[in-house]
């Protein structure tokens, strides 16, 4: 059964302190790996798309990559307005358009 | 990008009540996804609607629960029928971003069933 673990469940950082979220899937096979940032009381928004193993992506203090197991998303010098929480969802050959998400990391940046 | 415009955004209704919510995309596109997010949960595939045909309903949800309409290539519309507290959660549409890109998703309905 395709799967998607998050972790950790939740992350408290000082403003300024870098660290990275991790997102372990466990598929038959990868057809793209997402990342979503979901504010309280919003839809998911949108932020990457890695595809293959050793792929980047980057987007101001936010970087993705991607392994063969497992995705992180790494933060650096947080700000309070990065405070959300992050969602990682998979995309397999056998469900095109079905996306599997994991339960998020739910991120507070104290100033 | 394509942009989503979802409502309502939040209701309490009755058990038993049906409720109908409305997803209008300012774009035309092939397909919809309804996902559900119960509390602490996370976001689960209800249903695909393709416009002129039947929505594809994944396993574990039925069509006479959750019905759903697709009249044209902007505008869907999901129905929980009959409802009780367990039917409590935050519904979301989407639609792809482009083919490869990913997908945006409204901004949400939640739903609380007393």
């Amino acid at each position: 059964e395709d799967q998607v673990t998050q972790s950790p469940e939740a992350l408290r950082l000082q403003e300024g302190e870098s660290s990275s979220l991790n997102c372990s899937y466990t598929v038959s096979g990868l057809r793209g790996l997402f990342w979503y940032r979901q504010d309280p009381g919003k839809g998911p928004e949108f932020l990457f798309t890695l595809y293959s193993a050793g792929e980047e992506k980057e987007k101001e203090r936010l970087k993705a990559t991607l392994t063969k197991k497992e995705s992180f998303l790494h933060i650096t010098a947080p700000k309070p307005e990065d405070s959300a929480t992050y969602l990682c969802a998979v995309q397999t050959p056998r469900n095109t358009d079905k996306l599997i998400f994991g339960t998020g990391t739910r991120l507070q940046v104290f100033p | 990008s394509a942009v989503i415009s979802q409502k309502p955004s939040r209701d309490i209704c009755q058990r038993g009540t049906s409720l109908t919510i409305q997803c209008q995309v300012d774009s035309q596109v092939t397909m919809m996804f309804w996902y559900r997010q119960q509390p602490g949960q996370s976001l689960t595939l209800i249903a695909t609607a393709n416009q002129g045909s039947e929505a594809t309903y994944e396993s574990g949800f039925v069509i006479d629960k959750f019905p759903i309409s697709r009249p044209n290539l902007t505008f869907s519309t999901l129905t929980v029928s009959n409802m009780s507290p367990e039917d409590s959660s935050i519904y979301l549409c989407s639609v792809e971003i482009g083919t490869g890109r990913g997908y945006t998703f409204g901004s949400g309905t939640r739903l609380t069933v007393v």
